[in-house]
């Protein structure tokens, strides 16, 4: 099982670019979530999505968007990079839908982006 | 804020000693979890407790969670040096779809 896979795992964009960074899983979970992780911040959570076909706001959503294309697979999509959106972006996953906290949270490897 | 606050930030051990992080959160949780992180990698979840447990094992990890402290503890016993990482804890709310991490503590443990 390769579990969730995130690409690409380095990425540098200069101010105003947009870019996609993809989240994959193959464990037939439910809901799928992305975090950015911050030094001295921890992580927090930017979109969610609780089953295909529907995504929510999380805590830091403002310059992205997500789509749930199917089952598997979570985008997140910049659509104009800015240099605060440096940061190690996460993708996770969890079998649970109606209530996926109630199991643990499989994580993707991380995308590192910094924006120049 | 975040919802989970771990302590220490930071922690230094020699191998074969025991590490103890605490957490404590703010508002009542259905489950804290706890994760590690090794350098450069994605989390790994470790343990859940539920809101009605006190106390969890798993191999040389020992959870505690005191809810009306609103506090959880991570033993890890014996420690190797491959237990150097960082660990969250991660709570989640009576009601709500999602995890909130706290900023983690850094275990460094020294062969």
């Amino acid at each position: 099982n390769a579990g969730v896979t995130q690409t690409p795992k380095f990425q540098v964009l200069k101010t105003g670019q947009s870019m996609t960074l993809q989240c994959a899983q193959d464990m037939n979970h439910n809901s799928m979530y992305w975090y950015r992780q911050d030094p001295g911040m921890g992580l927090r959570l930017i979109y969610y999505s609780a089953s295909e076909g529907t995504t929510d706001k999380g805590e830091v959503p403002n310059g992205y968007n997500v789509s749930r294309l199917n089952k598997r697979e979570f985008s997140l999509r910049l659509e104009s990079a800015a240099p605060s959106q440096t940061s190690v972006y996460f993708c996770a996953s969890s079998r649970g839908q109606d209530h996926p906290t109630d199991y643990g949270y499989t994580f993707g490897s991380g995308t590192r982006l910094t924006v120049v | 804020s975040q919802q989970g606050e771990e302590d220490p930030q930071a922690l230094s051990i020699q191998e074969g000693e025991n590490a103890t992080m605490n957490c404590s959160y703010k508002t009542s949780i259905n489950n804290l979890q706890w994760y590690r992180q090794n350098s450069g990698r994605g989390l790994v979840h470790l343990i859940l407790i539920r809101s009605n447990e006190r106390e969890k094992h798993s191999g040389r990890l020992r959870v505690t969670l005191d809810t009306s402290k609103k506090s959880s503890s991570l033993l890890i016993t014996a420690s190797r040096a491959a237990d150097t990482a960082s660990y969250f804890c991660a709570t989640a709310l009576t009601s709500g779809s999602r995890l909130t991490f706290g900023e983690g503590t850094q275990l460094t443990v020294n062969p």
